[in-house]
């Protein structure tokens, strides 16, 4: 079956400390997307990617970095300059950024600090 | 650029009763528009979409959606719901031709009451 696979579901960070966060799929969709929640915000925007080697800042992009040197990986690193990322993250992707394409959705990090 | 709002926060309903999930959005072009459901620690699933054709749009689960485009709005609704509804669902919009991909509402948790 195809999806999206995020990891690790829960991840801890300590004070100072850069923490990467993985999603791989295997859709063969060329956008990949970070999304940041948390209750009752909705959605908020932090990276977004349309092809391989490029991607550009969302929303709060502050305090976060990307890489996408695989079609298939858009992983998601929360750097010591995010004061406050204790979050749940999602991870999604389509085949295009733009128009009627549905975005398709990992099943979260949930990250916290120690 | 495209806005979507969700007015109701929550939404508690007893078991069997009828729900209608509020979801207005703002353009100035034509608009697909998008349903997801999200069930507690996951990620989000798509429900239902507008892209075009007949306003009416019908889940495998029994909701339904109507794209009113005078009253810029793409409501919700279950006739008779199930404690397995209870979830978060969020409304997205994107325009067409548009470069800013989805834009999603802030969720609305519905909470079903035996």
């Amino acid at each position: 079956d195809g999806g999206i696979t995020q990891s690790p579901k829960y991840l801890f960070r300590k004070e100072g400390q850069n923490v990467t966060l993985s999603c791989e799929q295997n859709l063969n969709h060329d956008a990949m997307y970070w999304y940041r929640q948390d209750p009752g915000q909705g959605l908020r925007l932090i990276y977004y990617s349309q092809i391989v080697n490029d991607f550009q800042k969302g929303d709060i992009a502050e305090g976060y970095s990307v890489s996408r040197e695989k079609k298939e990986s858009f992983p998601l690193t929360v750097t010591s300059a995010q004061k406050n990322p204790t979050a749940f993250y999602l991870c999604a992707s389509s085949r295009l950024r733009q128009g009627n394409q549905p975005q398709h959705f990992g099943d979260g990090t949930r990250l916290s600090i120690l | 650029a495209q806005s979507v709002t969700q007015l109701d926060s929550q939404v508690p309903v007893f078991e069997e009763a009828p729900v209608e999930l509020r979801c207005n959005y703002s353009s100035s072009v034509s608009v697909y528009l998008f349903w997801y459901v999200q069930y507690p620690n996951q990620g989000l699933q798509l429900l239902l979409k507008y892209l075009s054709g007949s306003t009416l749009v019908e889940s495998i689960n029994g909701f339904e959606a109507e794209f009113n485009k005078s009253q810029t709005s793409f409501h919700l609704r279950k006739p008779s719901v199930h404690i397995s509804d209870t979830a978060e669902y969020f409304c997205a919009v994107s325009e067409e031709g548009g470069a800013d991909g989805l834009t999603f509402g802030k969720g609305t948790h519905l909470i079903i009451q035996p």
